[in-house]
């Protein structure tokens, strides 16, 4: 298994307050990604990372930002979170980034509730 | 843009019972398209994958077959186990020309087999 850690792994918050859930790497690993996953939509991709530094937005990148200071840890930061964003997350890694070899693992996921 | 589109379920069979999950995709160019599964309260598993027109990817029993000219991939298992009872994903990975490409889901399909 691919070693992709994620913490915390669930989470219960308040509407208004700031959230931040890490990714952690061991495969060195250029690319990294953060979905959301919720019922009726399948995966949607939040945000993602082709190296340190280096972050771009995604399909529902709106209420959330990321950082990425070393190659092994990706952080996705809710600054103000609200109900919509309920869901689970996950990360997931690449050594491809893209094109026909583009394999991602994913790592367990973050189950969070904003109330 | 890109999409995929799958049959939601759930679907439930009896054990041994021959599987098709339907799955067509909209994209520009040649995507690569994958199929992963994901058991309760983990993450998605890579399941098979196929990167070009007419390859077929095989794994644990499960296979499907990239067909360019209906724009499917269908995945499909000769006799299920109860162990496959999963929620699995169809996705592919396109070509954007930015940092990374995140893959594009399917909704997913809930596999219910019953003993």
């Amino acid at each position: 298994d691919a070693g992709i850690t994620q913490s915390p792994r669930h989470k219960v918050t308040e509407t208004g307050t700031p959230v931040t859930l890490r990714c952690h790497q061991t495969e060195n690993h250029r690319y990294m990604y953060w979905y959301r996953q919720d019922p009726g939509h399948g995966l949607r991709l939040i945000h993602y990372s082709y190296g340190v530094k280096d972050t771009d937005k995604g399909e529902v990148s709106d209420g959330y930002s990321v950082s990425r200071s070393k190659t092994e840890d990706f952080l996705l930061t809710l600054e103000s979170a609200t109900s919509s964003q309920t869901s689970v997350y996950f990360c997931a890694i690449s050594s491809t980034g893209g094109g026909p070899y583009n394999e991602q693992f994913f790592g367990p996921g973050t189950r969070l509730t904003v109330l | 843009g890109n999409s995929v589109t799958q049959m939601e379920g759930p679907v439930t069979l009896s054990e041994e019972a021959f599987l098709t999950i339907n799955c067509t995709y909209t994209a520009t160019g040649y995507p690569s398209l994958f199929w992963y599964v994901q058991y309760p309260g983990e993450g998605l598993q890579l399941l098979l994958k196929a990167t070009k027109a007419d390859d077929k990817g095989s794994n644990k029993g499960f296979e499907a077959t990239y067909r360019k000219e209906t724009t499917s991939f269908h995945l499909e298992k000769g006799s299920v186990q109860v162990s496959d009872s999963a929620v699995y994903f169809c996705a592919l990975s396109g070509f954007s020309g930015g940092g990374a490409d995140g893959l594009t889901f399917g909704k997913g399909t809930h596999l219910i087999i019953q003993p």
